[in-house]
């Protein structure tokens, strides 16, 4: 199984709503990623766990909150966001210094 | 400072004719070097990388890439462009340092076929 799935695909939500992104991959990478796209532009890294640890963390607002509940699962944790927020929140996991597995991610929109 | 550059926004080709999508890295070291295409409201699709080895990748859907050390480039090529090849192509490089997760991305290329 060479698949990373997310859920749900798309998701509206008010700015004082809490959600929660999801990502699954069962291909045993120990590298899983959250990356912030918008329109016609290269992913922007948000967060990195490793081996189920927080590796990196790029200065995202505390409004977006990661969680890696086993080494198949990935959660992003949505809450208070701003209309700038919208965008494609993709998922991406990897083994080593390999390519990296996208998710078909998740298209926020933020009223 | 790191970087991958993708010095064409836009890239026109008519169906049939070859294809070059151009990627050069500022990268120190032996960098992994990948190119991914993206469809419309899809996630990045993994095409084809380079590791060390021959310097002509061959990758999916009749992809390949050619590599050059000295040019620090690592250009995308088809030798027959089809209409379904029209997305957005990144280029992408992963530094050799070890224990680190970043994958630095160019600014992408979008790929028009013309029938």
């Amino acid at each position: 199984d060479t698949e990373v799935t997310q859920t749900p695909k798309h998701l509206v939500m008010g700015m004082t709503n809490k959600k929660s992104l999801k990502c699954e991959q069962h291909m045993g990478h120990r590298a899983m990623y959250w990356y912030k796209q918008k329109a016609k532009k290269p992913p922007e890294l948000m967060f990195v766990y490793s081996y189920e640890k927080l590796s990196i963390n790029e200065s995202v607002p505390s409004r977006f909150s990661p969680e890696c509940p086993n080494s198949s699962l990935l959660n992003l944790h949505l809450h208070a966001l701003q209309p700038e927020d919208s965008a494609l929140y993709l998922c991406a996991s990897s083994q080593g210094r390999d390519e990296q597995f996208f998710g078909p991610g998740t298209r926020l929109t933020v009223l | 400072a790191q970087s991958v550059a993708q010095p064409e926004d836009q890239v026109n080709v008519a169906e049939g004719n070859p294809l070059t999508v151009k990627c050069t890295y500022s990268v120190s070291g032996n960098p992994y070097l990948f190119w991914y295409v993206q469809y419309p409201n899809r996630g990045l699709q993994f095409l084809l990388k380079y590791i060390t080895g021959d310097n002509l990748v061959k990758g999916s859907y009749g992809f390949e890439a050619e590599f050059n050390k000295s040019q620090t480039s690592f250009h995308l090529k088809k030798p027959s462009a089809l209409v379904s090849d029209s997305a957005l192509y990144f280029c992408a490089v992963r530094p050799p340092t070890s224990g680190t997760y970043k994958y630095i991305f160019g600014t992408g290329t979008r790929l028009k076929v013309l029938a």
